[in-house]
């Protein structure tokens, strides 16, 4: 299956600054997963988009599915130091297998 | 506490030794899925369980195999173990075989001397 390209790799802001990561697909996604990495921890599932536009929020966490349900974003509003850790997206292929991003690290600048 | 168990929690070994790493899905869950992932770099998916068959396989060494057994527990066994194997191996569980929503068990650290 197609991979999905997330970006950027790592991202450094500080206390208070938004966060954001992306993720392309070249091909139409039927749906994308986002999960959350603490450091030392294991991938925790945050959300499911399904639908070409959903705009879903948790807290100050807001998930975007693209129209063409080919991108997805997770934008983080004014980050706390309990935001630390990695973000994957995942998405389904054909063989309903998770194809995972890379992940994008938001490390707090001290 | 996501539901799955892994034992053991870390693991240390030499090259060339086998180790067993075990793995308990969520109650009710029939798909079992094991994962490395090297320092700080991302997932790679290794192989996939669904009610005891093998379902599907990604970047799995030769030198790797796993079972899942008929109460659903699972097993990844690691032979002729090289430096380059120490990582965190996950195991993850979902209700079915499909995209569904992944639980992951806090992970076995292997570190291969």
């Amino acid at each position: 299956g197609q991979q999905v390209m997330q970006i950027p790799q790592y991202q450094h802001v500080q206390e208070g600054e938004d966060f954001t990561t992306y993720c392309n697909s070249s091909t139409t996604l039927s749906n994308i997963q986002w999960y959350k990495q603490r450091p030392g921890g294991h991938p925790v599932f945050l959300i499911q988009l399904v639908k070409s536009g959903e705009v879903k929020k948790q807290k100050r966490l807001t998930f975007q599915f693209g129209e063409a349900k080919k991108n997805s974003s997770l934008h983080i509003t004014a980050t706390q130091t309990t935001d630390v850790g990695t973000y994957f997206c995942a998405r389904g292929d054909s063989n309903y297998q998770l194809i995972w991003g890379a992940g994008t690290k938001l490390i707090i600048k001290p | 506490d996501s539901g799955v168990t892994q034992t053991p929690k870390h693991l240390i070994t030499a090259t060339g030794q086998r180790v067993t790493l075990r793995c308990s899905p969520r109650s009710g869950d029939l798909s079992v899925y094991w994962y490395q992932q090297s320092l700080d770099q991302g997932l790679q998916f290794l192989i996939q369980y669904y009610n005891g068959e093998e379902r599907a396989k990604g970047n799995i060494l030769e030198r790797f195999s796993a079972q899942q057994f008929p109460d659903l527990h699972s097993e990844l066994n690691l032979s002729s173990l090289e430096l380059g194997d120490s990582a965190l191996y996950f195991c993850a569980s979902s209700v079915d075989w499909s995209t569904d929503t992944q639980y992951f068990g806090p992970g076995t650290r292997l570190t291969v001397l």
